[in-house]
């Protein structure tokens, strides 16, 4: 069981946004404006999309955006394109020990 | 080029000790946290733990703690995990993963990785 929460599977048509969630408690998302988002396709490293809740490093689309509410961090990808189709991970600093925890992964159709 | 290269693919059997390495070029390995992340066959990530070279500051996830031994040597920039008995369950692919230039430090914001190492245990 992961330390946070992710949908297993979400899915949208190109052009549309979808949105995923990560949930996790007042330890670790609540407590930090520290989440990062991975992509990572089939056979590949994970890539970094999002960190710090809502900053993207250089060279990722800004289709991408990453937000946060309470315990739950998001991240929205609009104008869906089918290279976004993969696995999305969130990941949050947790404090000293464990430091840092992994949502389970969302996986992105685009239909 | 920024590029982390990790060592190859091993196949060992149950008990038996292995180090996989990581190696670091075309920025300052030192001055960035290095971390190691498994991924079980079809499983997602796992954090296990992080290194700073510059000094070998080294925090584990309470999950790995006492399991693996993360290490560095700054002098050829390079990063290693190691295992003294391997188990079944260790086969997995282990990716590093380097901090970037303006994250908080050691907050998992990992934005340059190695390729992978599959390690696969069995007798």
């Amino acid at each position: 069981q992961s330390a946070l929460t992710q949908p297993a599977s979400v899915s949208g048509s190109p052009g549309q946004s979808i949105t995923i969630s990560c949930t996790g408690t007042s330890s670790d998302v609540g407590s930090y404006n520290l989440v990062s988002w991975y992509q990572q396709h089939p056979g590949k490293a994970p890539k970094l999309m999002i960190y710090e809740g809502s900053k993207r490093p250089s060279g990722v689309s800004n289709r991408f955006s990453g937000s946060k509410s309470g315990n739950t961090a998001s991240l929205t990808i609009s104008g869906l394109q089918a290279e976004d189709e993969a696995d999305y991970y969130c990941c949050s600093y947790a404090g000293s020990s464990p430091y840092v925890v992994f949502g389970g992964g969302t996986k992105l159709t685009v239909l | 080029e920024v590029q982390l290269v990790q060592s190859g693919a091993e196949v060992k059997k149950p008990g038996e000790s292995l180090k996989i390495s990581c190696k670091g070029s075309g920025y300052s390995f030192t001055s960035y946290w290095i971390g190691w992340v498994r991924q079980m066959p079809g499983k997602g990530l796992e954090w296990m733990g992080i290194i700073y070279p510059g000094d070998s500051d080294t925090r584990y996830s309470p999950s790995f703690q006492g399991q693996v031994t993360i290490s560095a040597d700054k002098s050829i920039s390079t990063a290693y995990l190691q295992w003294s008995s391997l188990k079944a369950s260790d086969t997995a692919m282990y990716y590093c993963a380097s901090e970037g230039i303006g994250v908080t430090p050691g907050a998992g914001a990992f934005d340059i990785w190695g390729q992978g190492t599959m390690v696969t245990v069995s007798s």
